[in-house]
């Protein structure tokens, strides 16, 4: 258990839709990434957020957006859902430490589109 | 993020050594050298990382080169729950606590321990 909670775990949704995939970090980490993991690609980095505050974007795309909470947990907000949108949404979580932190993965959320 | 390069999959007999290799021959200064791994569709797991002296867990050992442009990830007696996806990383260190570098994946090393 790396300490990091992802839900909903599965998530079955139509085309057109919007869903929120919810993540708390580990107690105490204040940085939060989300990635992508479908099929035909690795895992690709979306967004991260330090204590609120957005501190870098990957390939996320405009009709997804999200945020990190004052109780530092984040949400992914996923609009227009198309069929390409099926995948593995995984968030993970890193805290400060004096070197070379660590960064833990929650157990994803399986998001498919019909 | 420097990139990586690893070979796209091995096989280990159970009970022996695994050692998975990585090139990382453009790796700056300031970054460190992690490994995780992704067993079917779960969330990566963490496994080891290090800047530049070698390192041992309970999980594994990272093994790199003293001009730090390559290192090797020896798993000591393989079990076949070891077979999973292997991803070499590097990534700019805590700069004090503010700024973090994301994690970078490549394809990674499929790795199968066979019975």
């Amino acid at each position: 258990d790396s300490g990091v909670t992802q839900t909903p775990k599965h998530l079955i949704t139509a085309t057109g839709q919007r869903v929120t995939l919810r993540c708390s970090p580990r107690s105490g980490d204040l940085s939060v990434y989300w990635y992508q993991q479908s099929l035909d690609q690795g895992l690709q980095f979306l967004i991260h957020y330090y204590n609120g505050e957005e501190r870098a974007k990957g390939n996320i795309l405009e009709r997804f957006s999200a945020q990190q909470f004052p109780d530092l947990h984040s949400e992914l907000n996923l609009s227009s859902l198309e069929l390409g949108d099926s995948a593995l949404y995984f968030c993970a979580s890193v805290g400060d430490s004096p070197s070379g932190n660590t960064i833990y993965f929650g157990e994803g959320s399986w998001l498919t589109v019909v | 993020d420097a990139k990586t390069t690893q070979p796209p999959s091995m096989d280990c007999a159970e009970g022996r050594a695994a050692n998975l290799p990585c090139n990382h021959s453009t790796i700056s200064g300031n970054e460190y050298v992690y490994w995780y791994r992704q067993i079917h569709s779960q969330g990566p797991q963490y496994i080891i990382h290090g800047l530049k002296n070698n390192e041992t867990n309970e999980m594994a050992s990272l093994i790199i080169t003293e001009d730090r442009k390559s290192s090797t990830l020896i798993l000591p007696h393989a079990t076949l729950r070891d077979t999973a996806v292997y991803y070499c990383i590097v990534r700019v260190a805590n700069a004090g606590g503010t700024s973090y570098g994301k994690l970078t994946f490549g394809q990674g090393t499929i790795l199968t321990v066979h019975p």
